[in-house]
């Protein structure tokens, strides 16, 4: 069984560019949640894929988007980077049962430094 | 608005010795709790959940407790061993019509195993 991947480790960008991090879910998962984890914070939802279509949102901006592949695998894209986006963003998966709250799991996260 | 406290940023206990790491939360819609831990440069790993419905879960060497009338649950480790040194996280969802299980996050509390 294969767990969360995600691309890339680290990354460093500039502010105003855009960013596309990416994330494999695992297998036999058909759900993948983003989540922003700042400095000394817990992780933030920011927003749920399930069945390639956008299934709940966090308190995020327009600029943070996404993207969900038939084969589950996802992606997060933020337009018009701002430092306070510099963050570890991590990407969860899990298997949606109707009626049911599961347990989701992550990948190691992705390092976004905005200089 | 924090919907998950952890109010103890960091608890430091003996090998062989318990610890307790404690969690409060305001919404009373939360029907399932969860217990994550993380190391540095890694994603949260998931250790135990408790669905509202009840008031123990065991597994090993980890227990959670919640009581619902206050508004708290905790996490029991025992005995400690150095490797459970890691900061642990508190997460809670609430299902809402099959709707999206985001998770909700306290901000974590760092626990060190003293051998």
């Amino acid at each position: 069984e294969t767990g969360v991947t995600q691309s890339p480790t680290h990354l460093i960008k500039t502010r105003g560019q855009q960013v596309t991090l990416r994330c494999s879910s695992q297998s036999g998962h058909n759900t993948v949640s983003w989540y922003q984890q700042a400095l000394g914070q817990g992780p933030q939802f920011i927003f749920q894929y399930y069945r390639e279509e956008e299934n709940g949102r966090g308190n995020f901006p327009p600029r943070f988007s996404g993207l969900q592949f038939p084969n589950y695998s996802s992606e997060l894209n933020v337009n018009a980077l701002e430092l306070d986006d510099s963050a570890l963003y991590l990407c969860a998966s899990n298997s949606k049962l109707a009626g049911a709250v599961n347990e989701q799991f992550f990948g190691p996260g992705t390092r976004l430094t905005v200089l | 608005d924090q919907q998950v406290k952890q109010n103890s940023p960091s608890l430091s206990v003996q090998e062989g010795r318990i610890s307790i790491l404690n969690c409060d939360y305001t919404n009373s819609m939360f029907d399932y709790f969860l217990w994550y831990k993380k190391y540095p440069a890694e994603g949260p790993t998931f250790l135990i959940s408790i669905s509202s419905i009840k008031d123990k879960n065991e597994d090993g060497r980890f227990t959670v407790f919640l009581n619902k009338s206050a508004k708290h649950l905790s996490l029991h480790i025992v005995p400690s061993q150095p490797g459970d040194s890691a900061v642990y996280f508190c997460a809670a969802s609430a299902l809402n019509g099959g709707a999206t299980n985001k998770l909700i996050f306290g901000t974590g509390t760092l626990l060190a195993v003293q051998p």
